[in-house]
């Protein structure tokens, strides 16, 4: 069985950093993408970065470019996502999600962790 | 970046049909998915490449063939189909994963 777990949110101040985990289980990891997609609160889901397989391939979001760098440990299991000069409007649920391709473009989020709260706010 | 607009809400009666659409110029000639969201619970993936339903979904989820305008399709709707719903595209113009407006799914 799949499972994805995400742990490292917290309140954060403006300007403030955060890393975000996501532990995978139930597959061979480093076989497939994986992706961050956020939700603030009340509103959609937006996507926020995808990695290929191996790590070497990656694309991100315009509203993060330059702040958010997503990464993963294929001999750990688990997928990362730095955060740095948060802003208040970076305040939602991340969800890390699982593609079901080795690489990151062009796919469907096969599986999704239960998400990891952020808030940024003074 | 383009938009995939869906309906902001269908409501149907317990035993009738929900059609939700998603539409935009980016629709056309692209793989399109649907996920399910219940309130406070993380989305499901109900719908992959148009019309393919995944392990464990009902077949009374379908999907429709590309156009301008997508369609997901919940026959003889039930208490737990009342969701949001979103539709998904990749842009390889942009390199961008896009997710629709989202749809909130009630059933009367």
């Amino acid at each position: 069985e799949v499972q994805l777990v995400e742990s490292g949110g917290d309140w954060v101040q403006p300007g403030g950093s955060l890393r975000l985990s996501c532990a995978a289980s139930g597959f061979t990891f480093g076989s497939y993408a994986m992706s961050w997609v956020r939700q603030a609160p009340g509103e959609r889901l937006e996507w926020v970065s995808s990695l290929s397989g191996s790590g070497g391939t990656t694309y991100t979001a315009d509203s993060v470019k330059g702040r958010f760098t997503i990464s993963r440990d294929n001999s750990k299991d688990t997928l990362f996502l730095q955060m740095d000069s948060l802003r208040a409007e970076d305040t939602a649920l991340y969800f890390c999600a699982k593609s079901d391709s080795f690489s990151p473009s062009g796919y469907y989020f096969e599986f999704w962790g239960q998400g990891a709260r952020v808030t940024v706010s003074s | 970046s383009f938009v995939l607009t869906q309906p902001p809400s269908v409501s149907v009666a317990p035993g009738q049909t929900a059609t939700i659409t998603c539409g935009g110029d980016i629709i056309g000639g692209r793989n399109v998915h649907w996920y399910q969201q219940r309130p406070g619970q993380a989305p499901v993936l109900v719908i992959y490449h148009y019309t393919r339903r995944p392990s464990g979904i009902p077949e009374r989820f379908s999907g429709s063939s590309p156009g301008k305008t997508a369609t997901l399709t919940i026959g003889r709707v039930e208490a737990g189909d009342e969701a949001d719903y979103y539709c998904q595209v990749w842009d390889s113009n942009s390199d961008h994963y896009v997710f629709g407006t989202g749809t909130k799914v009630t059933v009367l």
